[in-house]
C-alpha cells in the first residue's frame, strides 16, 4: 500500500525551529517529486515547498522562503521540512504529498501533522 | 487572497448537478498549465479527484468530471450524493510565482 506518514508536529515558541519528516512506503520514493502543503485552522490549502525526485531542485512559497528548507533522503525514503524562525502564522496542519513530476497532480497525501507556534 | 478564485460555497439537492468554478489568469490556467482538483472530507487529508483538467484517478466515479476554457476550469458533479459533502480545491502552477497555487476552496452542501 502506498503510504506517507508524517512525524509528530508540536508546539513551538515564536522564533523557534522544528523539523518535520515524512516517511514513504509502498512506492519507489526516488522516482517522485515531493511537496509540503499546509492548512491553517479553518483555512484553505497553501503550497509550501516542492523538491524534485533527486533532491537537487527545490521551490518555496514566498511566505516561507529563507526560513524553511525542504530536503529528502532517498536511501531512507524520507522527506523533511526544516522550519526555523517560526511565526504564529505558520500554525497549521502540514501535509506531505507525492507527484510524478514537479508541480504535477499530488496523487497521494499523508494524514497531516499539526504545528502550533505560540 | 488566493491566486485561483473559487466560490466559497455551493449547494444542491441529491441527484442534481453542481458546478464549481476556478478562475485564474494568464500566468497559470490561461498559460496552459493543468488544473487538478482535490476533495477534502471533514477532518481528513485532501484526496486527488481530477488531474490534468479532466482525468480521473482509479476509483473516482465518472459523475465527477472537469472542463477548462481560457483562464478558468470547472468541476462538475452529477447525481449528487450526501457523501459528496466536502471542501473542493483546484490547483495549478503559476509561472510568475514559480510555484503551485490553490484556489480558496469551495464547501459543497448537499441539501
Amino acid at each position: 500500500e502506498v503510504q506517507l506518514l508524517e512525524s509528530a508536529g508540536g508546539l513551538v515558541q515564536p522564533g523557534g525551529s522544528l523539523r518535520l519528516s515524512c516517511a514513504a512506503s509502498g512506492f519507489n520514493f526516488n522516482v517522485y517529486a515531493m511537496t509540503w502543503v499546509r492548512q491553517a485552522p479553518g483555512k484553505g490549502l497553501e503550497w509550501v515547498s516542492t523538491i524534485n525526485n533527486g533532491g537537487g531542485i527545490t521551490y518555496y512559497a514566498d511566505s516561507v522562503k529563507g526560513r524553511f528548507t525542504i530536503s529528502r533522503d532517498n536511501s531512507k525514503n524520507t522527506l523533511y521540512l526544516q522550519m526555523s524562525s517560526l511565526r504564529a502564522e505558520d500554525t497549521a496542519v502540514y501535509y506531505c504529498a507525492k507527484s510524478f513530476t514537479i508541480f504535477n497532480a499530488m496523487d497521494v497525501w499523508g494524514q497531516g501533522t499539526t504545528v502550533t507556534v505560540s | 487572497q488566493s491566486v485561483l478564485t473559487q466560490p466559497p460555497s455551493v449547494s444542491g439537492a441529491p441527484g442534481q448537478v453542481v458546478t464549481i468554478s476556478c478562475t485564474g489568469s494568464g500566468s497559470n490556467i490561461g498559460a496552459g498549465y493543468d488544473v487538478h482538483w482535490y476533495q477534502q472530507l471533514p477532518g481528513t487529508a485532501p484526496k486527488l479527484l481530477l488531474y490534468g483538467n479532466m482525468d480521473r484517478p482509479s476509483g473516482v466515479p465518472e459523475r465527477f468530471y472537469g472542463s477548462q476554457s481560457g483562464t478558468s476550469a470547472s468541476l462538475h458533479i452529477s447525481g449528487l450524493q450526501v457523501e459528496d459533502e466536502a471542501d473542493y480545491y483546484c490547483q495549478s502552477y503559476d509561472r510568475t510565482l514559480s510555484g503551485a497555487v490553490f484556489g480558496g476552496g469551495t464547501k459543497l452542501t448537499v441539501l
